[in-house]
């Protein structure tokens, strides 16, 4: 069975400090991860995902396969990063997601 | 390209009745996967269709089934409704294959009274 979890339900942060959303999975193959992103009012959009090994909008995310971690961070959080973090994961041969129960983020001016 | 439709966005029912959610994936799109998101549970996958055929199931009871049309239009059906089953739905659509994103449709609010 595969589980992700993401142990924070609400985090705060001040403009211009790092950020760090926290995502462990546990998954006996070999997963793909991804973070999605909803704004308010927007609908579920994808953030990034691990096997593409970009930035996007200054957030990364590494898989650290000896911890099943897949954290995401941000050096200077913006007012506009506020907003609902979900990690995923997806199954080597299923193109289906499992979700963390999402992490609120708000960015305080 | 349009994005993914969901109709309807609202829809209010009572207990043991019936419904039936539609989507409308992007064009070209074969894959449609359905998801509910609570506050409890968060995003939990229902299932998966591609080419007509469901591909993929999660583990939800039989009351909730779902079908897809050669257009790759998808309808999703729950019927003998429990008032645990209020909800947002969201149908996700992509490209064949597994290295593809999933785009998500603003979902169906569902209440049951």
């Amino acid at each position: 069975a595969q589980r992700v979890t993401q142990p924070e339900k609400l985090l705060s942060v001040f403009k211009g400090a790092p950020v760090e959303l926290k995502c462990n999975y546990s998954y006996s193959g070999s997963p793909e991860l991804f973070w999605y992103v909803q704004y308010s009012r927007q609908r579920l959009q994808l953030l990034l995902r691990h096997i593409s090994r970009e930035s996007i909008k200054g957030f990364t995310a590494d898989l650290n396969k000896g911890e099943t971690s897949f954290h995401l961070k941000k050096p200077f959080a913006q007012e506009e990063d506020s907003a609902m973090y979900y990690c995923a994961l997806r199954r080597a041969g299923a193109n289906n997601l499992f979700f963390g129960t999402g992490t609120r983020l708000t960015v305080i001016p | 390209k349009a994005g993914v439709t969901q109709t309807p966005r609202y829809l209010i029912k009572t207990r043991g009745q019936q419904v039936t959610l539609s989507c409308s994936p992007i064009s070209g799109h074969r894959s449609v996967s359905w998801y509910q998101q609570t506050p409890g549970q968060g995003l939990q996958f229902l299932f998966e269709y591609f080419s007509e055929t469901q591909r993929n199931k999660g583990n939800f009871p039989g009351r909730f089934s779902g079908r897809q049309f050669s257009n790759s239009r998808s309808e999703m059906n729950v019927s003998t409704l429990e008032l645990g089953d209020s909800a947002l739905y969201l149908c996700a659509s992509s490209l064949e294959g597994l290295v593809y994103e999933q785009f998500f449709g603003p979902g169906t609010r569902l209440t049951v009274l």
